[in-house]
């Protein structure tokens, strides 16, 4: 089955204890993407990344790193976690990023508390 | 300025009624796709239905419809037969595509409506 597996689903952690965001897609996709989701904001874009090694800030970058190592893999690492990082997660993916057509397929999101 | 306007908040509709959710959209890019996602309270993200700039149609899957007006910058998301299993939060999103250098790849979400269908 495609899919975008996301781990952990929920997380609460104490201020300034390193996590680490697991994502991993199936589908042989290049593009891949974190967002983060707050009431009332809608979601949006942490980073991204176009292929292995290929990786770029996106709106709200501040706080957290990725790597891409492998085409399948995509974490989110939060060094030194806090409060206002306390929000649902979501990764996801698509095909590629030459056409506008390509629809990102998401993970079933992880809800973080920070606290 | 907000690239993707969602007006309403909230929605109501009865069951087997149909329901129209606004979303207008700013940009200057020619190429750009629209898309709309559907969020139950269990919190996946469910694409929906995409639209291109350049597609001469409006779009449609099953009983979801794109009601894309260019001129106006609008793609309203049309849901025929309301069914229960439709309450949810709907984001509409957009894709800018002509610049592939920086960040394009992005969908930029509304702010979301929350859709409610009464029995």
């Amino acid at each position: 089955e495609a899919q975008v597996t996301q781990n952990p689903r929920y997380l609460i952690t104490v201020t300034g204890k390193k996590l680490t965001v697991t994502c991993s897609q199936n589908m042989n996709h290049e593009y891949m993407s974190w967002y983060r989701q707050d009431p009332g904001l809608g979601l949006r874009q942490i980073y991204y990344s176009m292929n292995v090694e290929v990786t770029d800030k996106g709106d709200v970058p501040e706080g957290y790193k990725v790597s891409r190592k492998e085409k399948r893999n995509f974490p989110l690492i939060l060094e030194s976690p806090s409060p206002n990082q306390t929000s649902l997660y979501f990764c996801a993916s698509s095909l590629g990023w030459s056409t506008t057509a390509y629809e990102q397929y998401f993970g079933p999101g992880t809800r973080l508390t920070v606290t | 300025a907000q690239k993707i306007t969602q007006t309403q908040p909230g929605m109501f509709v009865q069951e087997k009624e149909a329901v129209t959710l606004d979303c207008t959209y700013d940009t200057s890019d020619p190429s750009y796709g629209l898309f709309w996602y559907k969020q139950p309270s269990s919190g996946e993200m469910i694409f929906l239905i995409y639209q291109g700039s350049y597609d001469q149609q409006n779009a449609t899957e099953g009983r979801y419809s794109l009601n894309f007006q260019k001129a106006r910058k609008s793609a309203n998301l049309v849901i025929s037969a309301s069914q229960l299993g439709d309450s949810a939060m709907y984001f509409c999103a957009m894709r800018e595509g002509t610049s592939l250098l920086v960040g394009s790849e992005k969908l930029v979400f509304g702010k979301g409506t929350k859709l409610t269908v009464n029995p």
